[in-house]
């Protein structure tokens, strides 16, 4: 199975920082990556598909990038609703995987 | 309003069975290829597997963890899709979440629309 990667797996951050967070695959997995948002208590949320689409409605200070084993999201400026975990998910084959997940806090 | 509503989540002894289900309101599901999810307490997210639509016939994936003993039904006149658990295990303890996926240039992303999961609780 591909491995995913993610890192790191929590960081301390403030309003207005830009945050950079990535998820390394353990072979090439083309852009067959998305990634999610959860808060506490609440569902997940697709914010990025295909490695760096945007999902509709999402503010577009979320962005991603990359392809083959390496990805990344990013968030411009960092608002005080966007404190959460961050996951991605490797859907290129089955079994579909996700990282392990990154809580962003408030420093 | 599309919508996802799981039940029949509970305490189970280690060894039992429990049947998940997960009803659409809003659209066909028959349509859309769905995903079983969970995520155990303070844990992270792991896919549990998928259900392709009517077109796919309904073909199923599972996770290396749960193969051979969940497997993933439908009832197309309910627009239901089901979990079926056996032979549980204390680490199956999770929230269930029953997804479905949106097709966007002929692809099936995943995980596009959550229920609000049911909880699965697997204790002597």
């Amino acid at each position: 199975d591909i491995q995913m990667t993610q890192s790191p797996s929590a960081m301390s951050a403030s309003v207005g920082d830009r945050v950079t967070i990535t998820c390394r695959a353990s072979q090439g997995i083309n852009n067959g990556l998305d990634w999610f948002q959860q808060k506490p208590g609440k569902v997940p949320k697709r914010l990025i598909y295909a490695a760096s689409s945007l999902q509709s409605g999402v503010p577009s200070r979320f962005s991603g990038s990359g392809s083959g084993t390496e990805f990344t999201l990013t968030i411009s400026t960092l608002q005080p609703e966007d404190f959460a975990t961050y996951y991605c998910l490797r859907h290129n084959t089955y079994p579909l995987t996700f990282g392990g997940g990154t809580k962003v806090e408030i420093k | 309003e599309v919508q996802l509503v799981e039940s029949g989540g509970g305490l189970v002894q280690p060894g039992g069975s429990l049947r998940l289900s997960c009803a659409a309101s809003g659209f066909s599901l028959s349509d859309h290829f769905m995903d079983w999810v969970r995520q155990a307490p303070e844990g992270g997210l792991e896919w549990v597997g998928r259900s392709r639509n009517k077109v796919n016939s309904y073909t199923t994936e599972y996770a290396a963890s749960v193969k051979g003993r969940f497997s993933i039904s439908r009832d197309d006149s309910k627009n239901s899709v089901y979990l079926q658990m056996n032979s549980l295990k204390t680490e199956d303890t999770a929230v269930y979440y029953c997804t479905i996926a949106a097709s966007i240039g002929g692809y099936h992303y995943a995980m596009d629309v959550w229920g609000h999961g049911t909880t699965v609780t697997v204790s002597s």
